[in-house]
């Protein structure tokens, strides 16, 4: 099993729609969680972290659910501006280990 | 105001010719990191510098070598470039630990090796 995993989609939602994705870990040491976007052909970008009791920021919420080793990232009332590839982050200090995801691509449609 | 700067934006060589990539950051962050973007988007983490010492040192060839001059700046040299280097590699730097999810990228250098 990979150490991250991320279906890399692409997923097609039409704007406004509600549109939501998984992360999959395989470490259960892992300690800390993020999202990042990346445009295309753009450098990726920190979209929020992810804490144990869930974050919200606007029309996006991350959650983590430890027990199944997933995170997840919710996005509401998509805008076109959404469009692009979403990473999740995996750290594992005791490892020393940051690893990226590969992605999830969301495109958003008029 | 460009808070992680890298250059060149793109370096076109020929195949056992040595570059490097210079990185800058104005954040005043402790830690930097290269990281390697292949064909598939896939982004991998390369090294980590804290106060100019090396933190992390993934499985890269030793053909690729980090210096950081000061903590500001961590660059990339390269020698004898192959055709599977041909990639976007990313400067990044991040306030916290040596270890940290909040990290700000510079805008990538695009290598084609011919």
């Amino acid at each position: 099993r990979k150490e991250v995993e991320q279906d890399p989609g692409p997923f097609n939602v039409p704007e406004g729609a509600t549109v939501a994705f998984n992360c999959t870990y395989s470490n259960s040491a892992s300690q800390s969680f993020f999202w990042y976007r990346q445009d295309c052909r753009k450098e990726p970008k920190l979209l929020m972290s992810v804490y144990s009791s869930g974050n919200e920021d606007g029309r996006f919420t991350a959650q983590l659910n430890r027990a199944s080793q997933y995170i997840s990232l919710l996005i509401r009332d998509s805008k076109l501006s959404d469009s692009a590839t979403y990473l999740c982050v995996v750290i594992m200090n005791r490892d020393d280990k940051i690893i990226f995801g590969k992605g999830t691509r969301l495109h958003i449609l008029p | 105001d460009t808070a992680v700067s890298q250059t060149p934006k793109y370096l076109v060589t020929q195949m056992g010719n040595d570059k490097s990539i210079k990185c800058e950051q104005n954040l005043g962050h402790d830690t930097m990191y290269w990281y390697k973007q292949d064909s598939k988007k896939f982004l991998k983490i390369m090294f980590s510098y804290n106060n100019k010492e090396l933190i992390i040192n993934e499985t890269v060839p030793n053909r690729f070598s980090p210096k950081s001059p000061d903590k500001a700046h961590l660059n990339l040299h390269i020698n004898s470039l192959e055709l599977g280097d041909s990639a976007v590699y990313f400067c990044a730097s991040s306030q916290e630990g040596s270890l940290a999810g909040t990290q700000y990228f510079g805008p990538g250098t695009r290598l084609l090796v011919l």
